[in-house]
């Protein structure tokens, strides 16, 4: 079936260091959403992105959606602790399902 | 702000018995879904429930599994004979309707121990 492939699985920053994650698509995506999981809690939401070649910001956060609609990526400035968590993309496909990327996990380095 | 409530927030159960996980969505939400994460790692879709009837359901969703929305509040999930492999956190999520996609709100979880 059709798969959200998300890298990596782990990252390890420094506190102030940027941190990326990126997921990719077999198959077009009509939208891409990102959510947070903090440890021990629930995912929560953090944006949605529908159109090609999107690009919007949340402070320090800034989401892309690639031109063909099969990539995205979530790039965090100078990371703080409270990043912490591990963030996952999930991608509608065409039959309307929301797939799911493994998540990566952000480690700050004490 | 509205919350996705679940409950037990823990279950521990014998290998082989039922176990029933409740769930109060958001009042005007429309869908409705299951999710399970085993520990550590992904969070894997189990089912959606839209209009009183699943339409979608994973591959982990077998006969085991079935849903049921009874009273217009309450949305559970049912395991008839537990297993081991069962173990894991399992999150209700709800959204709304619309003609744009929606975020899904999860609910904190209640986590099922199989002994």
């Amino acid at each position: 079936g059709q798969q959200v492939m998300q890298i990596p699985q782990y990252q390890h920053v420094q506190e102030g260091e940027d941190f990326t994650t990126y997921c990719n698509s077999s198959t077009t995506l009509s939208n891409i959403q990102w959510y947070k999981q903090r440890p021990g809690g629930h995912p929560v939401f953090l944006i949605q992105l529908v159109k090609s070649g999107e690009v919007k910001k949340q402070k320090r956060l800034t989401f892309q959606f690639g031109e063909a609609k099969k990539n995205s990526s979530l790039h965090i400035t100078a990371t703080q602790t409270t990043d912490v968590g591990t963030y996952f993309c999930a991608g509608r496909d065409s039959n309307y399902q929301l797939i799911w990327g493994a998540g990566t996990k952000l480690i700050i380095k004490p | 702000e509205p919350e996705v409530t679940q409950t037990p927030s823990h279950q521990v159960t014998q290998m082989g018995q039922e176990v029933i996980l409740r769930c109060v969505p958001i009042s005007n939400h429309l869908y409705f879904y299951w999710y399970r994460q085993i520990l550590g790692q992904k969070v894997e879709f189990l089912v959606s429930f839209y209009n009183n009837e699943i339409s979608e359901k994973s591959e982990i969703f077998d006969d085991q599994f079935s849903v049921e929305r009874p009273d217009g509040s309450n949305f559970t999930l049912k395991i008839r004979s537990t297993k081991l492999e069962d173990s894991a956190m399992y999150f209700c999520a709800s959204r709304t309707g619309g003609m744009l996609p929606q975020p899904q709100h999860f609910g904190d979880g209640t986590r099922l121990s199989i002994l």
